[in-house]
């Protein structure tokens, strides 16, 4: 199984902030990373597909780069809104495997 | 807009069959897309269970293989897990998921989720 690793597992920002969260596989996945923003008591959302691609419905603070086995998550001009759990996850190969999880909370 | 909501017990006893339902609205699932399940539990994080197309077409985690089976039922609109002889720590929240268009493993539409306890 292809292993993905956050960091960090945590962080505090303020509003307005810019965020970069890091993500990386154990071997490499070429461009299939996608990351996803989870509230607590709801689903995963998926928030980029393939390295950089923006879900539709997503705000273009949101974006993601990288390539190989190295991955960034990054929030422009955090909004109260963006104070979750994020996730990164490759589907490359089977099976599908997930990162442990960034928490954004408010400094 | 794809809609996905799960049914099933919330309450499974260990060595029993877990089993939930996924029922799609706003899209023919014979049109396409892979339908799927994850899970997710606090010792394990989010783990991916498995996948089907809607021509029958599975693939499952290999760790979870041999427990499972995913199933579509394409005249209903909806797919199944059956997860058998469950222990303890397959106690979690169970999501059911499809796909961004074309891709296998890019999970656009979620369920709300469903808790699934695995006690006596």
């Amino acid at each position: 199984d292809i292993q993905m690793t956050q960091s960090p597992s945590s962080l505090s920002a303020s509003i307005g902030d810019r965020v970069t969260i890091s993500c990386r596989a154990s071997r490499t996945i070429s461009k299939y990373l996608n990351w996803y923003q989870q509230k607590p008591g709801r689903a995963p959302q998926l928030l980029i597909y393939a390295t950089s691609s923006l879900q539709s419905g997503v705000p273009s603070r949101f974006s993601g780069s990288g390539s190989g086995a190295d991955f960034t998550l990054t929030v422009n001009s955090l909004q109260p809104e963006d104070f979750a759990t994020y996730y990164c996850q490759q589907s490359y190969s089977i099976p599908y495997t997930f990162g442990q999880g960034t928490r954004v909370d408010i400094k | 807009q794809v809609q996905l909501q799960e049914s099933g017990p919330g309450l499974v006893r260990p060595s029993e069959t877990l089993s939930l339902t996924c029922v799609v609205s706003g899209y023919d699932m014979t049109s396409g897309h892979y339908w799927g399940w994850i899970r997710q539990s606090p010792g394990k994080g989010l783990e991916w269970i498995g996948s089907i197309y809607h021509t029958g077409t599975t693939f499952y985690n290999p760790s979870l293989e041999s427990r499972v089976t995913i199933s579509a039922d394409t005249s209903e609109n909806h797919f199944s897990l059956k997860f058998n002889s469950v222990t303890a720590t397959d106690t979690a929240v169970y999501y059911c998921v499809t796909a961004v268009s074309g891709t296998t493993g890019d999970f656009a539409y979620w369920g709300l989720g469903t808790l699934v306890t695995v006690s006596a």
